[in-house]
């Protein structure tokens, strides 16, 4: 059973950069094509799509987030990373990382981690 | 951007009762919409993907249909664990893209 394990700093200071892991265990993040993907959950409000990286090392970013963001594979380690740039208080969410399934052209999000609370705050 | 709009915000029923929520698209996304239900303090999961295709393990209570612009989930009977917030999410334009969220209360 494919299981997914979200860690980093629960608080960082305005303007600071974010960095999250999440850790997989299961399964091989470098084999059956799958996307790892990053979404975030904003207190309150609904969830936004980050973005992924592919298993070849690919990635693609929601454009309101693209100057600011890099999602990255360590295939050593079996993780997928985030770092997220000058952050502000609009950055304060709960952060999951997520596996991409396709079925035909489509995608969904079929494991989830149980996702980490980054307050963003001096 | 692909606009997700969900109806209603939130809805009361009882055990047993039969409930539908409703998704639409600001444009067409063929069949390309998966729902997720997310209980308070979890991750959301996985229930219906391609519209109406059933993840793995999920009750058959749960089923979903639409095409196009417009898609509804439905609880055939509603159980005491399905109280939680429903959300669609189309997965054929960049960016992916959410509802704001459907409350189940029981």
């Amino acid at each position: 059973q494919l299981q997914l394990q979200e860690s980093g700093p629960g608080l960082v200071k305005p303007s600071q950069t974010l960095s999250l892991t999440c850790i997989v265990s299961g399964g091989s993040i470098s084999t059956g094509g799958h996307q790892w993907t990053w979404i975030r959950q904003l207190p309150g409000k609904g969830l936004q799509w980050i973005g992924y990286v592919y298993h070849s090392g690919s990635t693609y970013y929601t454009p309101s987030l693209e100057s600011r963001v890099a999602i990255s594979l360590d295939t050593s380690e079996n993780q997928v990373s985030l770092r997220l740039n000058s952050v502000t208080a609009a950055d304060t969410a709960v952060y999951y990382c997520a596996r991409v399934r396709y079925f035909d052209t489509s995608a969904s999000f079929d494991y989830w981690g149980q996702g980490i609370l980054v307050t963003v705050s001096s | 951007d692909i606009q997700m709009t969900q109806s209603p915000s939130s809805v009361s029923a009882s055990v047993g009762d039969r409930v539908t929520i409703t998704c639409r698209a600001s444009q067409d996304i063929n069949k390309w919409l998966a729902w997720y239900q997310q209980r308070p303090r979890q991750a959301p999961k996985l229930l219906i993907y391609a519209a109406s295709k059933l993840s793995s393990g999920v009750p058959s209570r749960f089923s979903g249909s639409g095409s196009g612009t417009d898609f509804t989930l439905t609880i055939g009977s509603l159980q005491p664990e399905d109280s939680a917030t429903y959300f669609c999410q189309q997965g054929t334009g960049y960016p992916y893209t959410f509802g704001q969220g459907t409350k189940v209360e029981i």
